[in-house]
């Protein structure tokens, strides 16, 4: 049972335009909500995370949106650049608890010149 | 500090042939892991480790060994490879200041593996 979905699967944007991804879990004992990207040939590293405590956690010119109520978060990406061209894993995890956090599928992002 | 690092970085290996890919982390983190890449199948954990002496199953273990002998070192051991193994292999450590909790997970750059 996928605890985290992610959504779209894949994502084309135009260089100057918002990419948003989308993340939706199921197990609301999840207090920690981090971003990972990765670059072909390279493993993830963390990009921006957020707690509940927060609606919203903005990092240059990425932010993370959470809805605590509807159970979902999401990254936006605004004025994409090629260079932001990579995957993106959304990943839930519970502090205190499991060690163990749960991975969305990924969103692979091509940015377009 | 080097982070997490991985060994080998490629390889190719035939079925029923067995190898073990090493992970090393400089940052003294009690916390280890070890995931597979699949394309459309996001970051599958195979087994992790709360700390020295000690390993767990993930979602993904069977045909995979671990051992972490070493708090700085998680090994990760196939002993009759598949094609189906054939994968991206990722270590990944963590640790929280405090010692309690296990937030960020930081990622080696990952083991191609090939398996014919």
């Amino acid at each position: 049972q996928q605890q985290v979905k992610q959504s779209p699967q894949s994502l084309i944007v135009q260089k100057g335009g918002i990419s948003i991804i989308n993340c939706a879990y199921e197990n609301t004992a999840f207090d920690y909500f981090p971003w990972y990207q990765q670059f072909p040939g390279k493993g993830p590293a963390l990009l921006i995370a957020i707690r509940p405590d927060v609606s919203e956690k903005k990092e240059g010119r990425f932010t993370i949106s959470f809805n605590k109520s509807a159970k979902q978060f999401s990254l936006h990406i605004m004025d994409s650049q090629p260079g932001d061209s990579a995957t993106y894993f959304c990943a839930a995890s519970i502090s205190g608890g499991s060690y163990i956090p749960t991975f969305g599928r990924g969103t692979s992002l091509i940015v377009h010149p | 500090n080097a982070g997490v690092t991985q060994t080998p970085k490629f390889r190719v290996l035939k079925t029923g042939q067995s190898m073990t890919l090493l992970c090393a982390q400089d940052m003294n983190h009690e916390y280890m892991y070890w995931y597979r890449q699949d394309p459309g199948m996001g970051l599958r954990l195979i087994h992790y480790s709360v700390g020295e002496g000690t390993t767990a199953k993930g979602e993904v273990p069977d045909g995979y060994n671990v051992s972490r002998l070493k708090k700085q070192n998680f090994l990760l051991g196939l002993e009759s490879a598949a094609p189906s193994q054939t994968s991206v292999y990722f270590c990944a450590s963590s640790n929280h200041p405090s010692g309690r909790r296990a937030d960020t997970q930081y990622f080696g750059p990952g083991t191609r593996l090939t398996v014919l």
